[in-house]
């Protein structure tokens, strides 16, 4: 059984430029949420998504967004780049389902903002 | 709200000792879960074990066990013959699991573990 797949492990973009992260859940799994980690602010939680819709969502700028495809691959996308979003991308990968007791993360993704 | 608080932000152990890393947490939702995560240094997350809140015994995954007393609202991992390849970040982190509450995971700010040779 495969697991959470993120893509690309490693990104530099330049301030201004937007980026694409994406997210493939491990199989059978509908529930896909995005965290960001940072030296000084921790892992915080981004936006979770649940059957192409988002569920809830973290206390981000609007620069951040994503969205969830039918096979609940999700991507993340992060418009406007400044230097405080360089930080590693997790998503996470859940049943979602009554009592939800899983939670898998994947790789991440490391974005290096120049 | 719910917060996790980890209170070490570095702990040594030697090869083949116990160690228990602590956490106490804090939630007004009735049921909850815990997880506790390590994370090498090339970022994944990785799952080690998890409890409920309504869970009866503590829960344990081979050389992982977790210490849960909710009278105390603490959820220490304790991991028992440390192995050098143990020392990384453990995070603790909890989730609700009360139907209509949000599902996101809240962390800790982590312990750095170093299994000493």
């Amino acid at each position: 059984k495969a697991g959470v797949t993120q893509t690309p492990r490693y990104l530099i973009k330049t301030r201004g430029q937007q980026v694409t992260l994406s997210c493939s859940p491990i199989s059978g799994h509908r529930s896909v949420s995005w965290y960001q980690q940072t030296p000084g602010q921790g892992l915080q939680f981004l936006f979770e998504y649940f059957s192409e819709t988002q569920r809830n969502k973290g206390n981000f700028p609007g620069r951040f967004s994503g969205r969830q495809f039918s096979n609940s691959r999700s991507e993340m996308n992060v418009s406007t780049l400044e230097l405080g979003d360089s930080a590693l991308y997790l998503c996470a990968s859940s049943l979602a389902g009554a009592g939800d007791t899983e939670a898998f993360f994947g790789q991440g993704t490391r974005l290096t903002v120049v | 709200a719910q917060k996790i608080t980890q209170t070490q932000p570095g702990m040594f152990v030697q090869e083949k000792e116990a160690v228990t890393l602590d956490c106490t947490y804090d939630t007004s939702d009735p049921s909850y879960g815990l997880f506790w995560y390590k994370q090498p240094s090339s970022g994944e997350m990785i799952f080690l074990i998890y409890q409920g809140s309504y869970d009866q015994q503590n829960a344990t995954e081979g050389r992982y066990s977790l210490n849960f007393q909710k009278a105390r609202k603490s959820a220490n991992l304790v991991i028992s013959a440390s192995q050098l390849g143990d020392s990384a970040m453990y995070f603790c982190a909890m989730r609700s699991l009360s139907s209509g509450s949000a599902r996101q995971l809240t962390f800790g700010s982590g312990t750095q573990l170093t299994v000493l040779p």
